[in-house]
């Protein structure tokens, strides 16, 4: 079975912080793509990034950053020199090749950037 | 950038009564999802759609859940009789393929059963 566990369920740092959000994964398909989405208080969910299987090389967007892991079944997350506007909920979520969009959602890590 | 519609933004209806949340996907997009959010907890899949039928179905979408899309632009899911743990955050979703494409999703609609 597929299973995405965030074990953080809030941080709270101050602003220009670094702050790394964790992602563990497990499933038994050897394809597979990994998500991170972010919900701010308004409340939709904002795509970040989609990550296959396949490909661990580390990702890097402005203050985002990405670690796929798959020795550890990890995809975390980190965000450098963290801002009031990353205060969210971000979700980590998982699925498989023959799954399409169905989604197996973390319980996600609010994190709290204070000024 | 193109955007997946939801509405109505908040909805409160009465146990036992029928709602219908509206979608309106973003165009050219060919694959349609319902997921749900209860408060404070993690997203959860409800429903594929493609091609005019359901693709995939979770355990939550029992036979109280339908879904449909009644003309070319919206994609709806009907509720046929509330109950209180139905109050949660309902999202759409649409994606251009099947192989796990970013889903866009709406910004939801708060769904409350009294």
């Amino acid at each position: 079975a597929q299973k995405v566990t965030q074990a953080q369920t809030e941080i709270s740092v101050v602003e220009k912080e670094d702050v790394t959000l964790d992602c563990v994964y497990e499933t038994r398909d050897t394809t597979y793509y990994l998500f991170w989405y972010k919900q701010p208080p308004s409340g939709e969910l904002v795509f970040l990034i989609r990550r296959n299987s396949f490909d661990e090389q580390n990702e890097i967007s402005g203050r985002y950053s990405w670690n796929f892991q798959k020795s550890t079944s990890s995809f975390n997350f980190t965000i450098t020199a963290s801002q009031v506007v990353d205060s969210a909920v971000y979700f980590c979520a998982l699925s498989d090749r023959n799954q399409g969009g169905k989604l197996i959602f973390g319980q996600g890590t609010e994190l709290s950037v204070k000024p | 950038e193109p955007e997946v519609t939801q509405t109505p933004s908040h909805q409160v209806t009465q146990m036992g009564q029928e709602v219908i949340l509206r979608c309106v996907p973003i165009s050219n997009h060919l694959y349609f999802y319902w997921y749900r959010q209860i408060l404070g907890q993690k997203v959860e899949f409800l429903v594929s759609f493609y091609n005019n039928e359901i693709s995939e179905k979770s355990e939550i979408f029992d036979d109280q859940f339908s879904v449909e899309r009644p003309d070319g632009s919206n994609f709806t899911l009907k509720i046929r009789s509330t109950k209180l743990e139905d109050s949660a955050m309902y999202f759409c979703a649409s994606s251009t393929g099947k192989r796990s494409e970013k889903l866009f999703f709406g910004s939801g609609t708060q769904l409350s059963v009294l």
